[in-house]
């Protein structure tokens, strides 16, 4: 069985500053991670994923997320936040041995951003 | 390339309803995956279908149906609605079964009455 857990149902940051949301993972196989942003009534876009190459992974719009296997962790951060990161964020995991159409989501993360 | 394409957008149905909500995956990709989003969560796996099957099944009634075309569009079905059924249905589409990456549509917002 595999879960996600997003700690952090609402996350607020001001414009510039460093944006951190975090994600734990359970699963019984070395997974497929990712991470998405849905913006308001809209769908999922994907901002990266995880597929068991560099532990590093760098995503779109200045996004980027660590694997922590030790930690079972892959948390997405973004230097320096701007206005129209405004969104919810959601993590998801993938068994290896399955299609990446068939995702396992946490309740996700709604980010404010301050001028 | 068109994406990802759903319809309706925005549905209301009654209670004890049938509805269909129908999808069109992204130019190249033959799997489709039904994600139910009710409000406030994250979206719910329903099923999956490729080669006009349905290969994989989250936890849901038998209640949610669906179906493949030849050309890879694919229906969801659900009988019998329920207030609960209230969400937003997100398709997504991928190729093949293996390691590729999933597309979402907008989605189609149910409001069950």
């Amino acid at each position: 069985a595999q879960s996600v857990t997003q700690l952090g149902s609402h996350v607020s940051v001001s414009e510039g500053a460093l944006v951190l949301l975090r994600c734990n993972y359970s699963s019984s196989v070395p997974p497929y991670l990712f991470w998405y942003v849905q913006y308001p009534n809209q769908g999922l876009q994907l901002l990266l994923k995880y597929t068991s190459a560099a532990t590093l992974v760098k995503g779109i719009n200045g996004f980027e997320a660590e694997f922590k296997k030790s930690e079972t962790s892959f948390h997405l951060t973004k230097p320096s936040a701007h206005m129209s990161d405004a969104a919810e964020y959601f993590c998801a995991v993938s068994p290896t041995t399955d299609s990446w159409g068939k995702l396992q989501f946490g309740a996700g993360t709604q980010v404010v951003v301050t001028p | 390339d068109a994406g990802v394409t759903q319809s309706p957008t925005h549905l209301i149905k009654t209670r004890g309803q049938q509805v269909t909500l129908r999808c069109s995956p992204k130019s190249g990709h033959d799997t489709v995956s039904w994600y139910q989003q009710a409000l406030g969560q994250g979206p719910q796996f329903i099923f999956q279908y490729y080669e006009e099957e349905e290969r994989q099944r989250g936890n849901f009634p038998d209640r949610f149906s669906g179906h493949q075309f030849p050309n890879y569009s694919s229906e969801l079905n659900v009988n019998a609605l329920l207030l609960g059924d209230s969400a937003l249905y997100l398709c997504a589409s991928s190729l093949g079964l293996q390691g590729t990456e999933a597309f979402f549509g907008q989605g189609t917002r149910l409001t069950v009455v």
